[in-house]
């Protein structure tokens, strides 16, 4: 059973950067096949695709928000940590991190991005000064 | 960017009844794509991935079909528990896009 839970303030400034991080448990984020994804949803609005890293540490990042995004891993704690640049109260949202099954067979495992199987509960976040 | 389209954008049914949902891509996806249901509250749950497969422990009154630029969900004999807002998500190109969801109401 693959558990994934999200940390971070809750309430940003505008112009700071926002970092939040997620535990994964029941997985290792070294182990090949493995993927993690953040995603978030403003208040009332739809899901947004933000980033995703794979065990390799290769990663992917939304075009409209590739410049303010940086999603790392720790693999000593099991965590996946994304960080946004120059928030604004537009980026008010509530966070979500979850596991990306990745496709593997005898030639290996594939990095494409997938859909989520495992979520964390959000992590709401406010921008606002 | 692939931008997924949704609709209807509200649906209201009645208990027992089928509905559909449709997602259409501005492109082809093939069968990259995956629905979701959020309860209020709550973070989405897969229902169905690669627009047909039921993921474990979901009921079969969900389906999935579809291939290319047009995809459906269909809930047969809807429930109460049914009241939620569904969401689509294509997952063919370097990085994914979700549809802007179908709140889904129960009469």
């Amino acid at each position: 059973q693959i558990t994934l839970q999200e940390s971070g303030p809750t309430l940003v400034k505008p112009t700071q950067t926002l970092t939040l991080t997620c535990t994964v448990s029941g997985v290792s984020l070294s182990t090949s096949g493995v993927a993690v994804g953040w995603i978030r949803q403003p208040p009332g609005k739809a899901l947004e695709w933000l980033a995703i890293i794979y065990w390799s540490d290769d990663k992917r990042y939304s075009p409209s928000l590739k410049d303010r995004l940086t999603i790392v891993k720790d693999t000593s704690k099991n965590q996946v940590v994304l960080m946004m640049t120059n928030v604004d109260p537009v980026d008010t949202a509530t966070y979500y991190c979850a596991n990306n099954p990745i496709k593997c067979d005898r030639s290996g495992c594939y990095i494409a991005p997938g859909y989520f199987d495992y979520w964390g509960q959000g992590a709401l976040v406010t921008v606002s000064s | 960017d692939i931008q997924m389209t949704q609709s209807p954008s509200t649906l209201s049914a009645s208990v027992g009844d089928s509905v559909t949902i449709t997602c259409r891509a501005s492109r082809s996806i093939s069968g990259w794509l995956a629905w979701y249901q959020q309860k209020p509250g709550k973070a989405p749950k897969v229902l169905i991935y690669e627009a047909s497969t039921l993921e474990t422990g979901v009921p079969s009154r969900f389906s999935g079909s579809g291939s290319g630029t047009e995809f459906t969900l269909t809930i047969s004999g809807l429930q109460p528990d049914d009241l939620a807002t569904y969401y689509c998500q294509q997952y063919s190109s370097y990085f994914s896009t979700f549809g802007q969801g179908t709140k889904l109401e129960i009469k």
